[in-house]
């Protein structure tokens, strides 16, 4: 959908380097769903952003979404092979509506 | 918590022939599922919305009449894709919302469907 873009596409970082994957949404965000999947699998949860400002992390990784809600970061540190996948961002663009994905940043981990 | 499986995890069948997808939520009651299709390297389709004891809401393109979905229980939803043709190959994902007052989903292992 062209209400939300993920950026970049597609990242290769060394394993232990620091990166970030970046959801823009067209629209103020009513909530925005971070996931990830591997190849031919489900999507895991990873955490959920809903109040401008909002920032949450998990182990090493950190989620924040812009005080205008248009906008969220994910934030992997010192990243390891076991962060590689697709990472999607979900959005709600309205309370209790569909969600709306990103088209995913496909992140590989070179050791 | 928040556990939902899906069955099969793939199938293959033959042009023409219709195929059932179970989609449960294992630790939760889900009164919303929701059926998406991802095809490959592409990010989720969502086909559509289907609520406990209520006809699914469809989106727009997806042809009810193909992809049957059925809400049975607070547990289960089933995807059938009758007569089933090579373009409706693709990876089919469920996944659920604990309840009205959440939105998050959480989503199933996904199943992979050939149809030759």
């Amino acid at each position: 959908s062209q209400e939300l873009e993920q950026s970049p596409q597609s990242l290769i970082v060394q394993e232990g380097k620091n990166l970030t994957i970046n959801c823009t949404s067209s629209k103020t965000l009513y909530g925005l769903y971070w996931y990830k999947q591997k190849y031919g699998e489900g999507l895991i949860f990873l955490m959920m952003l809903q109040k401008g400002g909002e920032e949450k992390s998990h182990e090493k990784i950190t989620a924040k979404l812009d005080e205008k809600k248009q906008q969220s970061s994910l934030h992997i540190t010192a990243s390891q092979p076991s962060h590689a996948g697709i990472y999607l961002c979900g959005a709600l663009l309205r309370r209790a509506q569909k969600l709306v994905f990103g088209q995913g940043t496909r992140l590989t981990i070179n050791p | 918590g928040a556990v939902v499986s899906q069955h099969p995890s793939w199938v293959i069948c033959k042009s023409g022939t219709s195929v059932k997808i179970e989609c449960r939520s294992l630790d939760f009651q889900a009164t919303t599922m929701f059926w998406y299709r991802q095809f490959p390297k592409q990010s989720l389709m969502l086909m559509a919305t289907s609520n406990e004891g209520s006809k699914a809401t469809y989106e727009q393109g997806v042809e009810k009449d193909k992809f049957l979905i059925n809400h049975a229980s607070l547990t289960l939803s089933t995807l059938t894709v009758t007569s089933a043709h090579p373009e409706d190959s693709s990876f089919y994902i469920c996944s659920a919302k604990r309840g009205p007052s959440t939105d998050t989903q959480y989503f199933g292992p996904g199943t992979r469907l050939t149809v030759l």
